[in-house]
């Protein structure tokens, strides 16, 4: 069966920090890969996409990154943080190569507070 | 731009009786429709999916209904048990997108009252 592993979950930053978070999922090859935020009484926020390694697509235009350097590892990164960065980022993968119409399985998220 | 829409923040319901959970979308292209289940500090766990070329579909205690012309979605849990208290988000892809690529909405709070 496919698991998705996520940390650390939960994460306290001062402002101007680095950040990076790691996502990796067992169990399946190539599957596409998300990054998500959702922000306090908000829904979820596709910040990144990825459809293999190397290949990432960008949502929201923001100081934040994703790179995706082995097929089942998706890491999100930022040089500087931003009080506007809290909240709780969520990876999520779905079967590769299948077509659209496959769910998005979640991991349980890292909350983020930015002090 | 909000396509997908879930206009109740929040609905309680009596244990043993029907949860009706609704999500609107603006998106005539949207194609496949999921539901999720969120627990706090957790990640969503999909719940149920449904195809625009159906009406219903139905999984157990879970039924979730398309109504195309109006745009509209529909949970309905029978019977509602406490352990059923959760964030509910309603989701939805279009087809002309990659990457397999879904649309939330903001999730509605479902309180099941003992």
């Amino acid at each position: 069966s496919q698991t998705i592993h996520q940390w650390p979950a939960t994460l306290v930053q001062p402002v101007g920090s680095p950040l990076s978070l790691e996502c990796t999922v067992e169990g399946t090859s190539n599957p596409n890969l998300y990054w998500y935020r959702q922000a306090a009484g908000r829904g979820l926020q596709l910040l990144f996409y990825s459809v293999g390694i190397g290949q990432i697509s960008s949502e929201v235009p923001q100081n934040l990154s994703a790179s995706r350097p082995q097929d089942r590892q998706f890491i999100l990164s930022s040089k500087k943080l931003l009080l506007s960065d809290s909240g709780f980022y969520l990876c999520a993968w779905s079967r590769g190569g299948a077509g659209a119409n496959q769910p998005q399985h979640f991991g349980d998220g890292t909350r983020l507070s930015i002090l | 731009d909000q396509q997908v829409k879930q206009n109740s923040p929040s609905l309680s319901v009596q244990e043993g009786r029907i949860s009706i959970l609704n999500c609107d979308y603006t998106n005539s292209m949207f194609d496949y429709f999921l539901w999720y289940k969120k627990y706090p500090a957790e990640g969503p766990t999909f719940l149920i999916s449904i195809s625009s070329i159906k009406d219903k579909n139905e999984d157990g205690r879970f039924t979730v209904f398309l109504n195309k012309s109006a745009k509209h979605l529909s949970l309905h849990i029978v019977p509602s048990q406490p352990g059923d208290s959760a964030v509910y988000f309603c989701a939805a892809s279009d087809p002309r997108g990659t990457g397999n690529q879904f649309y939330f909405g903001t999730g509605t709070s479902l309180t099941v009252i003992p």
